[in-house]
């Protein structure tokens, strides 16, 4: 399976200020994810990241707020802009090497982000 | 979106026992997944069940689709402390989009 590497593994930052969290694979993989996990809650999808074109969001979830980048196969970004408290969660980066149905999801370790 | 309910919410069981964690959906599943998270940690994929009816096992954990694949549980035999963390189930979409459940949060008493 893919290794994962997620920088910064946590940041605690001040409010109205952005943090980007950094993604990078050691394979090249067909569809790269970025997860929100909130204090003592599951999972929630933010973004699909696609390579070379505009991210695809989920309901809830805006281009403004949470810009993403994919430059290539292997790497990806997530920037939380403007932070205020309610944006402290992990934030997960995942990655699938086969197509749709045909293999797990692969997470990185996760960023711990604290907003004061 | 794909919604996933899983029960019960939390669990606490004595070391020993056996235990059964549930993940219903609203609609068919495409695959469905079992992953187990520590807290604090990443996620660990456990299973992938994918036809219905579909059983599999690894060490002491054992995972089920049903035959209409809405619906998948978890076994446990003989929990050990070691088996304490989160379970989500996870599900494809046919929008190829992969969401989880609500999550478990088991705790193992020695």
């Amino acid at each position: 399976s893919a290794v994962i590497s997620q920088k910064p593994s946590r940041d605690i930052c001040q409010r109205g200020t952005s943090l980007t969290i950094q993604c990078q694979v050691d394979s090249q993989v067909t569809m790269m994810f970025w997860y929100r996990q909130q204090p003592g809650q599951s999972l929630t999808l933010i973004a699909t990241a696609n390579q070379g074109s505009e991210a695809t969001y989920e309901s809830g979830f805006v281009i403004d707020k949470f810009p993403i980048s994919r430059p290539n196969l292997t790497f990806s970004t997530l920037t939380v802009s403007n932070m205020s408290p309610e944006d402290s969660s992990i934030y997960l980066c995942s990655v699938r090497t086969t197509g749709f149905n045909n293999s797990p999801l692969h997470f990185g370790n996760g960023t711990r982000l604290t907003v004061t | 979106s794909q919604e996933l309910e899983q029960s019960p919410q939390s669990l606490i069981v004595q070391e020993g026992k056996n235990l059964t964690i549930n993940c219903t959906s609203s609609k068919t599943l495409y695959g469905l997944y079992w992953y187990k998270q520590k807290y604090g940690e990443g996620l660990i994929f456990l299973m992938m069940l994918q036809k219905g009816g579909e059983e599999k096992s690894h060490e002491k954990i054992t995972a089920k689709l049903d035959e209409k694949k809405q619906q998948s549980s978890l076994h446990i035999t003989a929990s050990q402390p070691s088996h304490a963390g989160i379970y989500l189930c996870g599900a494809d979409t046919t929008a190829n989009q992969f969401y989880f459940g609500t999550g478990t949060s088991l705790t193992v008493i020695p």
